[in-house]
């Protein structure tokens, strides 16, 4: 099946620096991509959705300037966490589309989890 | 404000049970409805839903949708303790031109006892 990756599985960094989680699809290109939040004990919440070679779709509520996200190629998209606070400690998963058109899988990376101190 | 809504939020059984997981849904632009099993990490897929009264098999694991009334429910048989997890339903709806966006529910959490 369909893999996608996630770079790095965990990470702790200090209150103020900014970290960048990578999210690669394998085995097949992805048009679309999609960064969720998951905070403990609860279900996953979309944030923004990656198309490639243009700009993100960010939900409501979701700073575009405090989570960058760049979608450069069909098999990577990056979300940058930009002067982290502790509030920003969460479980962040990337999940992947192969192509368009509606009712395809999406397959999920196995997450990044981000510790800010 | 699209919803997905789980029931129950969690359900302790012992091996051998039989169990059955809802979601229901209010969403706007209807594609897909879509179940993951989520152990210690992301959410594995398990179905993909998108036509009414056709029932999806894997093993002992079965879903079905209802497109008229707004659910889909998903069946485990036989449970096994490896089944323990937190079971997810997500709806796809359509945004514009963008596809793919999932609005999940709270998820069921499953726990098989031996």
């Amino acid at each position: 099946g369909a893999v996608v990756s996630q770079h790095p599985s965990w990470v702790i960094c200090k209150s103020g620096t900014s970290v960048k989680i990578e999210c690669r699809s394998l085995d097949f290109q992805a048009t679309t991509m999609f960064w969720y939040r998951q905070f403990p004990k609860q279900s996953l919440m979309l944030m923004a959705t990656s198309n490639e070679g243009s700009k993100a779709t960010y939900e409501q509520g979701v700073e575009k300037d405090k989570f960058l996200i760049n979608h450069a190629s069909l098999t990577l998209s990056t979300l940058t966490v930009t002067s982290a606070h502790p509030e920003d400690s969460s479980f962040y998963i990337c999940s992947a589309r192969e192509g368009g058109g509606p009712a395809l899988k999406q397959y999920f990376g196995p997450g990044t989890r981000l510790t800010v101190t | 404000e699209d919803k997905v809504v789980q029931s129950p939020l969690s359900l302790v059984v012992h091996e051998g049970d039989t169990v059955t997981l809802n979601c229901s849904y209010e969403v706007t632009n209807f594609r897909s409805l879509l179940w993951y099993k989520q152990e210690k990490k992301a959410p594995t897929f398990l179905f993909m839903l998108t036509s009414s009264g056709i029932e999806k098999k894997s093993g002992r694991l079965s879903s079905i949708l209802d497109k008229k009334e707004l659910f889909s429910i998903l069946n485990i048989t036989a449970t096994q303790t490896g089944d323990s997890a937190v079971y997810l339903c997500a709806v796809e709806v359509a945004g514009g031109t963008s596809y793919g966006k999932l609005t999940f529910g709270q998820g069921t959490i499953l726990t098989v006892h031996p």
